[in-house]
């Protein structure tokens, strides 16, 4: 299952609302896992199931959708926020990833 | 609290082979299913393979299917990446990665990431 990701990069200002979207070649209900990149560290899970949020994550993440269109929603950018961002599919192996989005504080 | 700690990696060349380690501490190692995920500096992520926590099923991606094999001992909490006939689209920044949940059956997502054993395939 192939998950392509947009934007590939985006650049957006502290406070705003960041939407970022992963879609599936063929639907995977609700099997989609998000996770956020700081530079030089490893992945930290962020939300699963589509839209639950993992403890300790941030409030302001959140998580949709379901078979092939889903969305990451960042509310009120954070500094701390630049990252990247990527999807992960659990429905069936080979688990796989997008292509990941590259988030920049302006 | 929960530790991956990847060793093995290094400069090798084209065609030969290279065994990866992942130590395990802070939770029932046996309990849990383990993943390698690579990932080339600078590029995106790449799931490789998993065993289950049982060790009974193990899964692949299609690039490395019968030239790498995943392994665990839970005597030692230790998973290993056996890999062989390597090439230059191997090269990666290699991670272990823990199930969110014990006893997972089927695919998963991961919640624990160690920090990676750096793969360089190079004449």
């Amino acid at each position: 299952i192939q998950l392509t990701q947009s934007p590939s990069s985006l650049s957006a200002s502290v406070g705003d609302r960041v939407t970022i979207t992963c879609r599936a070649s063929q639907g995977i209900s609700r099997a989609l896992a998000w996770y956020q990149q700081i530079p030089g560290k490893a992945p930290t899970l962020l939300i699963y199931d589509a839209s639950n949020l993992e403890g300790g994550v941030p409030s302001r993440f959140s998580g949709r959708g379901s078979g092939t269109d889903f969305t990451l929603t960042i509310t009120r950018l954070q500094p701390e926020d630049l990252a990247t961002y990527y999807c992960q599919q659990f429905s069936t192996y080979p688990l796989t990833f997008g292509g990941g989005t590259k988030v920049e504080i302006k | 609290q929960v530790q991956l700690v990847e060793s093995g990696g290094g400069v090798v060349q084209p065609g030969r082979s290279l065994r990866l380690s992942c130590e395990a501490s802070g939770f029932t190692f046996s309990s849990y299913g383990i993943h390698w995920v690579r990932q080339v500096p600078g590029k995106g992520l790449e799931w490789v393979a998993v065993i289950w926590y049982d060790g009974n099923n193990k899964y692949y991606a299609d690039s490395v299917k019968g030239r790498f094999t995943i392994s665990r001992d839970n005597s030692k909490n230790t998973l290993y990446l056996q890999m062989s006939r390597l090439s230059a689209e191997d090269t990666g920044l290699y991670h272990c990665a823990r199930d969110r949940d014990r006893m997972a059956e089927g695919p998963y997502y991961f919640d624990d990431w160690g920090q990676g054993t750096l793969v360089t395939v190079s004449s």
